[in-house]
């Protein structure tokens, strides 16, 4: 089976600019999951959604960021205006979501973001 | 919220045992999970174990928990310089996990 699609795997950016993350989860996975991975820390949860409605975004710095789960397939997860403490790896999950099985998360390869 | 707690280096021996530990918060958690990261790749389910067990094992690894003291350890066996990686507790409910800093093996040869 294929694994969870990120794109692009690398990005740099000037702060004040925007910028797009793409992720394509695993086909029939219907919860998705945005993390951010600062350097040295562990993945921090940004946004959860079950099919297309969101689940959690209590840690989504919403002035700044936001993210779409549009079908409820395919999301995207924008930043503007970027700052320097956004520079991290952007982490995409999914999992089945089916109750009473375990919630495994499949993660995707990350998007490495720099803003200078 | 829940705060998870681990020692962010190990160093072992090739051949050697690794122990990683953890600590958390949360005694709710019903779910607890052992991930590794491989330099420019994402995360990997290890192992987990259910809230309600002491221990499980899984070929080279061993999962103990101690629910009354909140602290979770991952055993390696026969640790292997494929297993130079960093590993992460993430205790969580079914359906959110929250991560630990990870703790960096390095296996020497």
């Amino acid at each position: 089976e294929a694994g969870v699609a990120q794109s692009p795997r690398y990005k740099i950016i000037e702060k004040r600019q925007s910028v797009a993350f793409w992720c394509n989860p695993i086909s029939g996975h219907a919860t998705l999951y945005w993390y951010q991975q600062i350097l040295g820390q562990g993945p921090k949860l940004l946004i959860q959604f079950q099919n297309n409605g969101v689940v959690d975004d209590s840690q989504l710095p919403k002035d700044r960021f936001s993210a779409e789960r549009l079908k409820g397939v395919d999301s995207t997860l924008k930043i503007q205006p970027a700052k320097l403490e956004d520079s991290a790896v952007y982490l995409c999950a999914s999992s089945t979501g089916l109750a009473g099985l375990i919630y495994e998360q499949y993660f995707g390869p990350g998007t490495r973001l720099t803003v200078t | 919220g829940e705060d998870v707690e681990q020692s962010l280096f190990l160093s072992v021996r090739e051949g050697d045992s690794s122990v990683i530990n953890c600590t958390y918060t949360d005694s709710s958690s019903t779910y607890l999970y052992w991930y590794k990261q491989e330099p420019g790749a994402g995360l990997q389910l290890l192992t987990y174990i259910f809230s309600n067990m002491d221990m499980k094992q899984d070929q080279r690894l061993t999962v103990l928990l101690n629910k009354k003291d909140k602290h979770l350890s991952l055993r390696i066996a026969d640790t292997q310089t494929g297993d130079s990686a960093i590993y992460f507790c993430a205790p969580g409910s079914a359906r959110q996990l929250t991560f630990g800093s990870g703790t960096q093996l390095t296996v020497l040869p």
